[in-house]
């Protein structure tokens, strides 16, 4: 089910990096989430935009920032990315009209050197 | 905001034995309850979940409960198989399609 597709999938790089993560959706959802996932932690949000001109921070939100290019696009960028930013990072959708609960891409797993 | 606290965070039980998360929020606003799947290195995935207008729901071996004046809800999942054994998740919000939040997830294990 390829339906909310990130890429990359995996991603190795090295501190001070400027790196993006993105998020496509085709199932026509307005809302779109990024989540971080530690072990033992659970799932953090870190941003979510609940349309194209809707940005707001979630629990997490320093040092990442967000850009929703359109309603199936929402990427996620860590400008200067550090080791302890090393996670699981997941994409998700839902959608308020037809109350549509989350569906989650397949998570990108980065890892800063 | 809201805030869901979830027990235990590890649960291991024998295969065909009863398994039952437990999960607790703050906000009385808060009307929709999922649980989540997540297997190793995979996606969660929605199994299950409950609207503040009933008090249980079933789904073949998985059922849910919610005791909305004590603000309770958990998840029992009766006869475990081996394929069972996974992270579940909680959550909960306003609505099916607002923000979550989520529990920090319990670590269920199905031994043989």
């Amino acid at each position: 089910d390829a339906d909310v597709t990130q890429t990359p999938r995996n991603r190795i790089t090295k501190t001070g990096k400027r790196i993006m993560l993105e998020c496509s959706q085709t199932k026509g959802h307005d809302r779109m989430y990024w989540y971080r996932q530690d072990p033992g932690l659970g799932l953090r949000l870190i941003y979510y935009s609940f349309d194209v001109k809707d940005i707001n921070k979630g629990e997490i939100s320093d040092g990442y920032s967000v850009s929703r290019q359109a309603q199936a696009k929402f990427s996620l960028s860590l400008e200067s990315a550090i080791p302890n930013q090393t996670a699981l990072y997941f994409c998700a959708t839902s959608d308020i009209k037809s109350n549509q609960p989350q569906h989650f891409g397949d998570g990108t797993r980065l890892s800063i050197l | 905001g809201e805030n869901v606290e979830q027990h235990p965070s590890t649960l291991s039980v024998q295969e065909g034995d009863s398994a039952v998360i437990k999960c607790t929020y703050s906000d009385s606003a808060s009307n929709y309850f999922p649980w989540y799947k997540q297997e190793l290195g995979k996606r969660p995935q929605l199994i299950i979940d409950i609207r503040s207008n009933v008090g249980e729901k079933k789904d073949q071996r998985i059922a849910v409960t919610l005791n909305k004046t004590a603000k309770h809800f958990s998840l029992h999942i009766t006869e475990t198989q081996p394929e069972d054994s996974a992270v579940y998740f909680c959550a909960a919000s306003m609505g099916g399609g607002n923000k979550l939040t989520f529990g920090t997830g319990t670590q269920l294990k199905v031994e043989l």
